[in-house]
């Protein structure tokens, strides 16, 4: 699976829209973008994925730059409870290759 | 639905003793995964099952580490000797096969003594 580059922390102000950035240079025509979280104490959640298209679903966006070597996760109203620990994953659509790196920790401040 | 469902949640054991986390998987859901999550190395896939079969088991550590599926709604990972740095957040979780959206549990905290 190609590797991904995230940043390792980030501030959001509460009510703003946090606008998470991931690097996937090496990505190959068949790997999917993927979003998860991971709130404190807790399992990671799916958020979203892609291939090529910008996707929107109810929890956020995901923006893929047309090389797609790069993308972001936009959540559009950020509330306290969207801290949490953000992994982008990008996977051959196999499930067994998920491979979580070290995330973006995203803290909203009131 | 009730989503995966993990037990214990917290374990404390010492050395050498047999441990056995359980997970029971999302009703439908063909596709089953072990997890290790540890402040040094992150996440870390350990075995992978699809359709109760293992299909991918090159994470797990070493032979104190074992697996079973024995029917589609529930799943074990053994641990025999436990020892100190077993200790671990255990995760399952489950997915409809060929997708990448998992559904975790809240994990099973293990502590080795």
């Amino acid at each position: 699976d190609a590797k991904t580059t995230q940043p390792t922390s980030m501030d959001c102000a509460e009510g703003r829209a946090a606008n998470l950035p991931c690097n996937h240079s090496t990505i190959s025509g068949n790997e999917y973008v993927y979003w998860y979280r991971q709130i404190h104490s807790q399992g990671p959640q799916y958020i979203i994925h892609g291939l090529k298209n910008n996707e929107t679903n109810e929890m956020a966006s995901l923006i893929i730059t047309e090389d797609r070597k790069s993308s972001t996760l936009i959540l559009p109203h950020a509330t306290l409870r969207d801290t949490a620990v953000y992994y982008c994953i990008v996977n051959g659509g196999s499930a067994r290759q998920l491979t979580f790196g070290s995330g973006t920790q995203l803290t909203v401040l009131p | 639905d009730a989503g995966v469902i993990q037990s214990p949640r917290h374990e404390v054991t010492e050395m050498g003793q047999e441990v056995t986390l359980r997970c029971k998987p999302i009703s439908g859901h063909n596709s089953l995964f072990w997890y290790r999550q540890t402040m040094m190395r992150g996440l870390e896939l350990l075995i992978y099952f699809n359709n109760n079969v293992p299909i991918d088991d090159s994470g797990m550590p070493e032979d104190r580490f074992s697996a079973k599926m024995p029917n589609a709604s529930f799943s074990t990972l053994k641990i025999q000797p436990s020892e100190p740095r077993d200790s671990a957040v255990y995760f399952c979780a489950s997915s409809r096969s060929s997708t990448g959206e998992l559904f975790f549990g809240e994990g099973s905290r293990l502590t080795v003594l």
